[in-house]
């Protein structure tokens, strides 16, 4: 199972929208429909943001919102605010327990 | 609360066995799986494997079957990832997280860094 391809950096003004995709294959994204996102500023554990594609665990700004489109998923940011900036990272299921990531994506809140 | 606390920081040599552990609490252990996941400093996330607590039943990514060990306690609600033989390419941070479904992960531990020196 290869890995997910997302951005390796996007940046963005405070109040702007960013977006971040995440794109597999129709073996992954495609047929399974089972994409996460998790935020993960230095130093720190990953916090789950997005799951299903478009669900957000309680708690979780309405500024962060997912989509899919065939084998590519993707992150809206919007409203950017200076505590955005981290680093950001796509999941799928991939059939039998098995999970991949992306790479992750660097945000810089300019 | 839900909580997982891990174990600390390690530092072993190559060859060197290691086991870690992930404390949960604040739900019935028995009713999610627990998944480890790795970290090398400055790169991505990786998924290891995960553990079914009920029966102790795993499932490993291929590239790690065979070099770790997962392993529950439920007695004591606690997580394992063991070595029996580590290298220098397993210098990482290791995370520990409850799974809910497919690639979702809701609570995680706060990492443990393992470094291993040749």
């Amino acid at each position: 199972q290869s890995a997910l391809t997302q951005p390796a950096s996007v940046s963005g003004s405070p109040g702007q929208s960013i977006t971040i995709s995440c794109t597999g294959t129709t073996n992954d994204i495609e047929i399974f429909n089972l994409v996460s996102w998790y935020q993960q500023h230095p130093g720190r554990a990953p916090k789950l943001i997005i799951f299903d594609v478009t669900e957000r665990p309680s708690g979780v700004s309405t500024r962060f919102s997912g989509s899919r489109s065939g084998n590519t998923a993707s992150l809206t940011i919007s409203g950017l605010q200076a505590d955005d900036e981290a680093d950001y990272f796509c999941s799928a299921y991939v059939g039998s327990s098995v999970i991949i990531f992306g790479g992750g994506t660097k945000l810089t809140v300019l | 609360e839900v909580q997982l606390v891990q174990s600390g920081a390690q530092l072993r040599r190559a060859g060197e066995s290691l086991r870690i552990s992930c404390e949960i609490s604040g739900y019935n252990f028995a009713t999610h799986w627990i998944t480890w996941l790795r970290q090398v400093p400055g790169k991505g996330l990786e998924w290891m494997g995960r553990i079914d607590p009920r029966d102790s039943y795993t499932v490993y990514k291929p590239s790690f079957q065979g070099h770790i060990t997962i392993s529950a306690d439920t007695s004591i609600t606690t997580a394992y990832l063991q070595w029996s033989a580590l290298r220098a390419s397993d210098t990482a941070i290791y995370f520990c997280a409850r799974w809910v479904k497919g690639p979702t992960f809701d609570y995680w531990g706060q990492g443990t860094l393992v470094t291993v020196s040749t």
